[in-house]
């Protein structure tokens, strides 16, 4: 499956603990996008990254939430101190990065977190 | 006023039929479109992209954009009962992200 994987599908945490969410890229692609959306809500911007950079984070909530794009491995989103309001489904998506507007974003099945 | 619009639905339509799904962007240097479909509880598909004014044709999708006006449509033709699915309209600033409207949800009656 060359496609964008995420895992794990479904996370459940209590308030006060870590989640980690994992996103590999499509084949050929090295910029990975991280997407929110809540309930009944659309999807919001959360963090652009290529390998090793973050490169717009201005859609990311100033505290508790971090995440990376390391030379090796998947890029991780980190949400620390869950609160109830944290649950969401989100999406990374991948592209090639193409130099201009027509750089197009593929995404993965999305990881559903619940927070107790 | 929101970046994006879609008027919310449900858009209701008998199979068969056409399908429009419209959207409204307020940044005038937004600079390429897509529409992604999402089923309940899937993730986003794109189904099409736009850059340009005019119509794109791809099979049986029409994307329509005209910049004058700000507006971006998706003709679906022959509508089917799967295509009832919630249509999200993107916009492409320049900052690479994409700015999502709310989603429209369709309905094929069979």
């Amino acid at each position: 499956n060359a496609g964008v994987m995420q895992n794990p599908r479904h996370l459940v945490r209590r308030r006060g603990q870590e989640a980690r969410l994992r996103c590999s890229p499509m084949k050929g692609h090295s910029h990975v996008y991280w997407y929110r959306q809540l309930p009944e809500e659309g999807l919001k911007f959360m963090v652009y990254l290529q390998k090793e950079n973050i490169i717009d984070e201005s859609g990311m909530p100033k505290e508790r939430f971090s995440a990376e794009f390391p030379k090796e491995g998947p890029s991780i989103l980190r949400i620390q101190q869950v609160v109830r309001g944290d649950s969401a489904a989100y999406f990374c998506a991948s592209s090639s990065g193409t130099p201009d507007s027509t750089d197009t974003q593929y995404f993965g099945p999305g990881t559903r977190l619940t927070v107790l | 006023q929101k970046e994006v619009e879609q008027n919310s639905g449900p858009l209701s339509v008998p199979e068969g039929a056409i399908a429009s799904l419209n959207c409204t962007y307020s940044d005038r240097g937004s600079q390429s479109f897509f529409w992604y479909r999402q089923y309940s509880g899937k993730s986003p598909e794109l189904i099409m992209f736009i850059y340009s004014n005019g119509d794109k044709e791809d099979g049986r999708f029409t994307a329509q954009l005209n910049k004058a006006s700000q507006y971006v449509s998706l003709l679906i033709r022959d509508s089917q009962p799967s295509d009832s699915a919630t249509y999200l309209c993107a916009v492409n600033t320049g900052r690479r992200a994409l700015t999502f409207g709310s989603g429209t949800r369709l309905q094929v009656q069979p």
